[in-house]
């Protein structure tokens, strides 16, 4: 496909488990972004990808929130023994480059994760 | 620092009906700016954007915005509002922040019901 693809699409998961959730952004798009949208909350900004490197990982909530990416590709955003306030649904974006111009966001459906 | 107030959570409007929505920005640096519609169960698609050129933007879907530096707004317009029009509506701020990233600050989004 030609978008943003997230995986995946729901999560239903225990509180105190662990959770990875994953993004497949647009081929040849350098940055890569994850958000949180909370109900009523608009889009909360958590982590930058500009390639591998996360320049800034100022909007992670907590330690429990780690991300990774790798061959400046996919992306795994894992969150450790889950709270039900991380209840939400994780939005992940990609752009062709993150430095010097605003190129357009492309985002993806997102990945609802629910706490119980 | 960059922020985005969009006035009012909820806007309802009848179809044929002039679409208002409201944004103002508050920015330290010139502004890009930008709107966002979601549509249910689906990620942000670009409605348009500004960037220093035209004050007057005109994007998809016969929507158009125009930047007035004076009032620090970006309002969202459309002449007349179709059924499909209901939506999420997101307004963006990006500038160039440290490093020359530009990761844009959302507002809490403008839900858009149109009567039939």
């Amino acid at each position: 496909g030609a978008g943003v693809s997230q995986s995946p699409s729901n999560k239903v998961t225990e509180k105190g488990k662990d959770v990875e959730l994953r993004c497949d952004p647009i081929s040849g798009h350098t940055a890569l972004y994850w958000y949180r949208q909370s109900l009523g909350q608009g889009l909360e900004f958590l982590i930058y990808f500009q390639g591998n490197s996360a320049p800034d990982k100022s909007g992670l909530p907590s330690d429990r929130f780690s991300a990774e990416r790798t061959g400046g590709s996919v992306s795994t955003l894992t969150i450790q023994r889950t709270q039900q306030e991380d209840s939400a649904v994780y939005l992940c974006a990609s752009s062709l480059a993150g430095q010097g111009t605003p190129y357009e966001q492309y985002f993806g459906p997102g990945t609802r994760l629910t706490v119980t | 620092a960059q922020s985005v107030t969009q006035l009012g959570s909820h806007v309802s409007v009848s179809e044929g009906a002039l679409v208002l929505l409201r944004c103002n920005y508050s920015s330290s640096v010139p502004p890009y700016l930008f709107w966002y519609v979601q549509y249910p169960n689906q990620g942000l698609q670009l409605l348009l954007k500004y960037t220093s050129a035209a004050t007057l933007v005109k994007g998809i879907n016969g929507f158009e915005a125009e930047f007035k530096k004076s009032e620090t707004s970006f309002h969202l317009t459309k002449p007349s509002a179709h059924m499909s029009d209901a939506a999420e509506y997101f307004c963006a701020v990006s500038g160039p922040l440290g490093g020359g990233s530009y990761i844009p600050t959302f507002g809490r989004g403008t839900s858009l019901i149109v009567h039939p």
